[in-house]
């Protein structure tokens, strides 16, 4: 059985840093590109970064570029997402997701960041 | 860059025929996801390549994607089908591709 399991999430306070971890099983990890995407308490889905199943690819959005760091390793079946200089508008439930030809076929069940002013 | 349009809600008896819709620019060139989010839960893919089903989705899902529309099409709903709903595509058009989601429709069974 796929299973994705985030954790990492917390509050931290407006400026601060914060490292969330995906924990990939069910499956060779390795073998899939992997994504990032977020909401919003009461938004819709933000899709904000995705990494090939290599890491030689790396896209980010535009709202999170030059702030947050995707990374991965295979031989741990981990996806990470490393966040600097947190803005209020951050706050939002963070999911990780397998991508299989642009299409997200497994979420995991979410980890929540609250940035505090 | 590259934007989906949805219509915040739709409203459908059950046992009818609820039709949701992407729009963008000529979407009908890209290969739209659908994605089912019910209240506290994580989404789950429900059409994927504009017409696609998942196994274990029921065959009451269906799609289509064509000109500047894709539709996702809910037959014979039922309540439980009352959820979000979001198309998602890849928007490789710049050097910067990214990842796209229509800022979601709600579904309500009245």
């Amino acid at each position: 059985e796929v299973q994705l399991v985030e954790s990492g999430g917390g509050l931290v306070q407006r400026g601060g840093s914060l490292r969330l971890s995906c924990a990939a099983s069910g499956f060779t990890s390795s073998n899939y590109d992997m994504d990032w995407v977020r909401q919003a308490p009461g938004k819709g889905l933000e899709w904000i970064s995705y990494i090939s199943s290599s890491s030689r690819t790396i896209y980010y959005a535009d709202s999170v570029k030059g702030r947050f760091t995707i990374s991965r390793d295979n031989a741990k079946n981990s996806l990470y997402l490393q966040m600097n200089s947190l803005r209020d508008e951050d706050t939002a439930v963070y999911y990780c997701a397998r991508d299989f030809s642009s299409r997200l076929d497994y979420w995991g069940q979410g980890t929540l960041v609250t940035v505090s002013s | 860059s590259y934007e989906l349009t949805q219509a915040p809600s739709v409203s459908v008896a059950p046992g009818q025929t609820a039709r949701i819709t992407c729009g963008g620019n000529n979407i009908g060139s890209k290969s739209v996801h659908w994605y089912q989010q019910k209240p506290g839960q994580a989404p789950v893919l429900v059409v994927y390549d504009d017409s696609d089903r998942p196994s274990g989705i029921p065959e009451r899902f269906s799609g289509s994607n064509s000109g500047n529309t894709a539709t996702l099409t809910i037959s014979r709903v039922e309540a439980g089908d009352e959820a979000d709903y979001y198309c998602q595509v890849w928007d490789s058009s710049s050097d910067h591709p990214k990842g796209v989601f229509g800022g979601g429709t709600k579904l309500t069974a009245l």
